[in-house]
């Protein structure tokens, strides 16, 4: 089946700790993107990546890092440095930067 | 600053009955405009999408209404049913591969 795969579904992240998401698509789509989710405040864009190897800052950036290695896959690393990182994260992928398919998501908390 | 303005936050709607929610934008160039719809635990998922040539779409149940002088567009889902129940979000982005802007959604309850 095509789609995107977010793993894992449940995260847990110790004080001073750096977490990875994992985000990995099959549709062959050139653009990849991760939001974050928090209750009441909508989708919140935090990276996003048109072509391998290249990626652009969102709205809420900071505290986050991605790498684009490959075309299918885009991880999303929340570093220490972000001091209020519990919430839901989503991953998407597009063609033509339009239609945005979406994973099912990580729920990320703080121990 | 909110590019995109999304109300209400919560509706509650007689199944059987229509449920409309609005959104509002201030950059002209914005040309697309989706609504995704998200249950509990799920990632969005595309409802239905309009561009700014036509004023209105219809799908199914689902409708969106385009004012373009106003800078306002609408979902209307007629004849609700519990399995409508979730949260939706309109979108909006330019051409030229600019990511999607957000609204802050809209959880719908729709009761028997």
């Amino acid at each position: 089946d095509g789609g995107i795969t977010q793993s894992p579904k449940y995260l847990f992240r110790k004080e001073g700790q750096n977490v990875t998401l994992s985000c990995e698509q099959n549709l062959n789509h050139d653009a990849m993107y991760w939001y974050r989710q928090d209750p009441g405040q909508g989708l919140r864009l935090i990276y996003y990546s048109q072509i391998v190897n290249d990626f652009q800052k969102g709205d809420i950036a900071e505290g986050y890092s991605v790498s684009r290695e490959k075309k299918e896959s885009f991880p999303l690393t929340v570093t220490s440095a972000q001091k209020n990182p519990t919430a839901f994260y989503l991953c998407a992928s597009s063609t033509a930067g339009e239609k945005l398919f979406f994973g099912s998501g990580t729920q990320l908390s703080v121990l | 600053q909110q590019q995109v303005k999304q109300s209400p936050q919560s509706l509650i709607v007689q199944k059987g009955g229509i449920s409309i929610i609005n959104c509002a934008y201030e950059n002209t160039a914005f040309d697309y405009f989706p609504w995704y719809q998200q249950f509990p635990g799920k990632g969005p998922a595309l409802l239905i999408a309009i561009r700014p040539d036509v004023s209105e779409k219809k799908e199914g149940r689902f409708t969106i209404s385009f004012n373009k002088s106003a800078k306002q567009f609408s979902l209307h889902i007629m004849d609700s049913q519990p399995g409508d129940s979730a949260t939706y979000f309109c979108a909006a982005s330019s051409a030229g591969n600019t990511p999607l802007v957000f609204g802050k959604g809209t959880r719908l309850s729709v009761i028997a």
